[in-house]
């Protein structure tokens, strides 16, 4: 079955408390990208990936990290979480990086205490 | 900063009615269009993608118009059904980024 996996699912933390969400995508899709959603405020991107070891900013990338050493994994890093980083978190892929329609995975829901 | 506009924030039609939604976006390094339906306590899901001014798409009581030119495409749901309701979410894609709107829930009641 063709998906984008996320993990953790739910996770409660402290700030400053270093954690990583997974994603990984088994479509063979070039273009990967995380985003948050916070009410009000839609879907807004973190970072985007357009190939292997090809990252770049999206719209909020503040206090985030991301990699991609191989083309089905980005790993989404908080080196030192904070409480303004309370948010729902997607990871997305997709065949091509102008038109291709994202695959979403399920969602991320972390809590910074 | 690029600005992708939704309308109505909301609606509640009742089971039967047709409606329709807005998505405005800048009509410059127009690249896609994007509608995604995201369902409470689901991931958003593709419904089309349009890349050409005057794309039409159909997919069961579910249609999008798209006029570049003037920067906006139309949602159009016939027949609302309970199960319609969820958020509708329109994207703009400029270059590599890809600005969603706020979105526009709808509720349809039987």
């Amino acid at each position: 079955e063709a998906q984008v996996t996320q993990n953790p699912r739910y996770l409660i933390t402290v700030t400053g408390k270093k954690l990583t969400v997974t994603c990984s995508q088994n479509m063979n899709h070039e273009y990967m990208s995380w985003y948050r959603q916070d009410p009000g405020l839609g879907l807004r991107q973190i970072y985007y990936s357009m190939n292997v070891e090809v990252t770049d900013k999206g719209d909020v990338p503040e206090g985030y990290k991301v990699s991609r050493k191989e083309k089905r994994n980005f790993p989404l890093i908080l080196e030192s979480p904070s409480p303004n980083q309370t948010s729902l978190y997607f990871c997305a892929s997709s065949q091509g990086a102008r038109t291709g329609e994202l695959f979403f995975g399920e969602g991320s829901r972390l809590t910074v205490l | 900063i690029l600005n992708v506009e939704q309308s109505p924030q909301s609606l509640h039609v009742q089971e039967g009615d047709s409606t329709n939604f807005t998505c405005s976006f800048p009509s410059s390094n127009f690249y896609a269009l994007h509608w995604y339906r995201w369902e409470t306590a689901k991931s958003p899901e593709a419904l089309f993608v349009m890349t050409l001014n005057g794309d039409e798409k159909k997919k069961g009581r579910i249609s999008a118009t798209l006029n570049t030119k003037e920067g906006y495409s139309y949602l159009y749901i016939k027949g609302s059904q309970p199960e319609d309701s969820a958020t509708y979410l329109c994207a703009f894609k400029a270059g590599t980024a890809l600005i969603f709107g706020k979105g526009t829930t709808l509720s349809v009641s039987s």
